[in-house]
């Protein structure tokens, strides 16, 4: 198996404009999960899907944050309008009992100018 | 609520010393416990976990114990190597809840 997949590895943009970030979890699993880490903030828990239903998205910051599941191989994570301070990488977890054992994506680093 | 409190870093050692990180943890019910570790450039990875009290769970020469009479779950390593340094996260899941994760303490060991 590949792995959690994210896509950009990286990505730059410039305040106000929209960003997405992608994750394809792992074949087979039911849950999904998008975590948030800075260095003054550590490890974020934004929201999390099981089956492709939101269950909890207590952790998403703001109106400007949005985030999809539309099938059970892809996510999105939307951010319109960004900010400075959404620069961050952000993480894709997919698991196959809800959120034990958490296999973790390598990552997107958004800057925001 | 469940919450984990960790060591704070950073620590750093030579190599081949011993290891100790602490972490302590806060839950109304019988949670499982974890460890996971961040690679430089890397997301999480899950280390080792134990699911009850007295359990002690073990990986790459890594080690925990589940204390419930002092609620800890500390992480040890007889001897420490380079390839070690990573972030660390302590964690715990209540009855099959989400993951609750620590903040991480950074290790850093040097040849």
């Amino acid at each position: 198996d590949a792995g959690v997949i994210q896509s950009p590895r990286h990505e730059v943009t410039e305040m106000g404009q929209e960003v997405t970030l992608r994750c394809k979890p792992i074949s087979g699993h039911n849950s999904l999960f998008w975590y948030r880490q800075t260095m003054m903030r550590g490890l974020e828990l934004l929201i999390y899907f099981n089956n492709n239903v939101p269950i909890d998205d207590s952790g998403m910051p703001e109106d400007r944050f949005s985030a999809k599941m539309p099938n059970a191989s892809f996510s999105t994570l939307k951010i319109q309008p960004s900010e400075p301070r959404d620069s961050a990488v952000y993480f894709c977890a997919s698991s196959f009992d809800r959120g034990e054992k958490l296999f973790f994506g390598s990552g997107t680093q958004l800057s925001v100018l | 609520g469940n919450s984990v409190t960790q060591m704070e870093g950073p620590v750093t050692l030579s190599e081949e010393a011993f290891l100790t990180i602490n972490c302590t943890y806060t839950a109304t019910g019988y949670p499982s416990l974890f460890w996971y570790v961040q690679y430089p450039g890397e997301g999480l990875q899950l280390l080792l976990k134990a699911t009850k009290a007295d359990d002690k769970g073990s990986n790459k020469g890594f080690e925990a114990t589940y204390r419930k009479e002092t609620t800890s779950f500390h992480l040890e390593k007889g001897s420490v190597q380079v390839s070690d340094s990573a972030v660390y996260f302590c964690a715990l899941s209540d009855r099959g809840q989400k993951l609750v994760f620590g903040q991480g303490t950074r290790l850093t060991i040097n040849p």
